[in-house]
């Protein structure tokens, strides 16, 4: 079945450094792609949709500096958080639509936790 | 803005007994999708049911039914014969459709517990 692949799985970064997160999506096409973030123990809250060869959209209160969007190719959209502060530290998740598979399918990575020290 | 509601923080049930996790949403849309998600430990997000908004019929998969009364804009979940292996973190999810399949507002989650 499709696959979203998210990497890298874990990461730790000192305050003042970025990170780059992947999401690919391994056998389908994935036109838009989906940024989460999720708090330990709290929901996840859509932080933009990722569309290939144009602006991310972000929802209302994300940094788009902070959170910069990239998806320049139909299989892959990184998430790279710039000048990376404690407060950042969340795990991220990433999800694909297959749009063409007969019922449309959302498919979610594994996710990133990080932690900014 | 349009919310999707779990008013149960937490749940338990006894091992193959029943047990119903309560979602309420909020929307002005005509087409849209409602979901179940489970996270357990690993926290990947796995699929329980979907349901599209269109259909009256309530969606079904193995032990995992839904009770989706739209004028009331309620979607519960239904987990009958409940295995250890259904303790996890439950999230209910709104989705437009359309171009915007996919893009999902989740509820606060259900942390459920299963007693052997």
């Amino acid at each position: 079945g499709a696959v979203v692949s998210q990497h890298p799985s874990w990461v730790i970064c000192k305050s003042g450094t970025s990170v780059k997160i992947e999401c690919r999506s391994l056998d389908f096409q994935a036109t838009t792609m989906f940024w989460y973030r999720q708090f330990p123990k709290q929901s996840l809250m859509l932080m933009a949709t990722s569309n290939e060869g144009s602006k991310a959209t972000y929802e209302q209160g994300v940094e788009k500096d902070k959170f910069l969007i990239n998806h320049a190719s139909l299989t892959l959209s990184t998430l790279t958080v710039t000048s990376a502060h404690p407060e950042d530290s969340s795990f991220y998740i990433c999800s694909a639509t297959d749009t063409g598979s007969p019922n449309e399918k959302l498919f979610f990575g594994s996710g990133t936790q990080l932690s900014v020290l | 803005a349009q919310t999707v509601t779990q008013s149960q923080p937490e749940m338990s049930v006894q091992e193959a007994e029943t047990v119903t996790l309560s979602c309420t949403y909020d929307t002005s849309e005509s087409d849209y999708y409602l979901f179940w998600y489970k996270q357990p430990p690993s926290r990947q997000m796995i699929l329980v049911i979907r349901q599209e908004a269109y259909k009256q019929q309530n969606a079904t998969e193995n032990r995992f039914s839904v009770n989706f009364q739209k004028a009331a804009k309620s979607f519960s979940l239904k987990i009958s014969d409940s295995q250890l292996g259904d303790a996890a973190m439950y999230f209910c999810a709104r989705g437009a459709g359309g171009t915007s399949y996919g893009k999902l507002t989740f509820g606060q989650g259900t942390i459920l517990t299963v007693h052997p």
